[in-house]
């Protein structure tokens, strides 16, 4: 079974600071893997699609890393902002394109 | 552009009541369909997915079912609501191969 790990659950950060979020994953066996964003009671966002060919995806102050041999992914945020404040989920996905997730990041961007 | 919608928003029943909670898909088709629950302090849990109208695979013993009587249209049902069915109800479509996944709003719901 499939087991996603988010690391760490919860963390504040200065604005202007990097942001560092972890996921892990037990199978290697996956098709691709896909980063969100979560806004409280809201829906998820798409934020990233790395294909299980690829080793990283890049979207404006966003970065997704990709090393499946190691069951790893990590999202860099650049500069972060207080608008970036959100829960952040990883998301492993496996044969018709089922998710797989993590419980997610809680990010706070302090002003 | 394709467009994703959930009814109701948000919803408040009683043990032992009926759910029924719809999704459907705009500017799109033969997308797959998935059902998701955010539960409180867990994670995002898929319960059902959809390949075609009329096939339905679960991937969790529960006392809910879904069904998709139309190619854009998905439906999560319930005869008789636990108190363990509150959550965070989420729908969403993707295309048919590995590809991005596009979430509607979502559905709150508690059961009291």
């Amino acid at each position: 079974k499939q087991e996603v790990t988010q690391i760490p659950a919860a963390l504040s950060v200065p604005e202007g600071e990097n942001l560092v979020l972890n996921c892990s994953f037990t199978d290697s066996a996956i098709y691709n893997l896909q980063w969100f964003r979560q806004d409280p009671g809201k829906g998820l966002t798409s934020l990233l699609l790395i294909q299980s060919s690829q080793r990283e995806q890049t979207s404006g102050r966003l970065n997704a890393s990709l090393d499946k041999s190691s069951g790893r992914s990590t999202l860099y945020i650049a500069a972060s902002q207080p608008g970036d404040s959100a829960t952040y989920l990883c998301a492993v996905i496996k044969g018709n394109n089922r998710l797989a997730f993590g419980k997610g990041n809680q990010v706070v961007v302090i002003p | 552009s394709q467009t994703i919608h959930q009814w109701p928003a948000t919803l408040v029943q009683p043990v032992g009541s009926p759910l029924s909670l719809e999704c459907t898909v705009e500017g799109t088709s033969n997308p797959n369909l998935y059902w998701y629950r955010q539960a409180a302090g867990r994670g995002l849990q898929l319960l059902f997915y959809s390949v075609g109208i009329g096939q339905i695979s679960s991937e969790v013993p529960q006392n809910l079912s879904a069904s998709r009587p139309q190619d854009r249209q998905f439906i999560l049902s319930s005869k008789k609501l636990l108190l363990s069915d509150s959550g965070f109800y989420l729908c969403a479509w993707s295309g048919r191969i590995t590809d991005t996944q596009y979430f509607g709003p979502g559905t709150r719901l508690t059961v009291l």
